[in-house]
């Protein structure tokens, strides 16, 4: 079954990291073009960050110089490292495949609680 | 930057038709496929309609989805209510390496 599976979420001061992990079933993460998605508490969704399987990474604006993407092959694992956290950062993150050339998402992981908070 | 603009709420009656727009900042919204996603309370998004009007297996045909060039708009109609369908929906399209989403509709069946 194609599933993706999120983790690595938590209460983390301002200023603080987090890394956030994906783990894919049924097909590989690095063939294919794969994304970082949250919800904050009261907001609609955003798109936060893409890597596409050449590798190439992408970000919004928003998280741009202190969000960084990755994966580990090996692991069939997608990463989202989050440094220098904000409050405006607490969401639900969810890790989802892309579909290339009609850059839509499918299918979502579950989504993992991240807190920013002192 | 380019941007979806949607209603903030709607509020139907079960059975009844519902119809939530999506209007494009700029550009023509034909040029990239529109996406429908729904969201209930506590769970991850789930895909309704894909490129422009494509239903997924599993999603009933009272779930379509359409796009307007005159008025640069994407719509999801919903007819036959059902209570169930009570939950957020976000449209969403793609802007060269930016994947943008509207602000989500929050659908009520009362």
């Amino acid at each position: 079954e194609v599933q993706l599976v999120e983790s690595g979420g938590g209460l983390v001061q301002p200023g603080g990291s987090l890394r956030l992990s994906c783990v894919a079933s049924a097909f590989t993460v690095s063939g294919n073009y794969m994304s970082w998605v949250r919800r904050a508490p009261g907001k609609g969704l955003e798109w936060v960050s893409v890597i596409y399987s050449g590798g190439s990474t992408y970000y919004a604006d928003s998280v741009k110089g202190r969000f960084t993407i990755s994966r580990d092959n090996s692991k069939n694992t997608l990463y989202l490292q989050m440094n220098s956290l904000r409050a405006e950062d607490t969401a639900v993150y969810y890790c989802a495949r892309v579909r290339t050339v009609t850059n839509w998402f499918d299918p979502w992981g579950q989504g993992t609680l991240v807190t920013v908070s002192s | 930057n380019f941007m979806l603009t949607q209603p903030h709420s709607v509020s139907e009656s079960p059975g009844k038709t519902v119809t939530i727009s999506c209007t494009g900042s700029s550009g023509s919204i034909a040029s990239n496929y529109v996406q429908w996603y729904q969201q209930r309370p506590g769970s991850a998004p789930t895909t309704v309609i894909y490129e422009d009007d494509q239903r997924p297996s599993g999603v009933p045909d009272r779930f379509s989805g359409s796009i307007d060039s005159s008025s640069n708009s994407a719509s999801l109609t919903i007819s036959g209510l059902k209570t169930e369908d009570e939950a957020d929906y976000y449209c969403q399209s793609y802007d060269g390496n930016n994947w943008v989403f509207g602000g989500g509709t929050k659908l009520t069946v009362l």
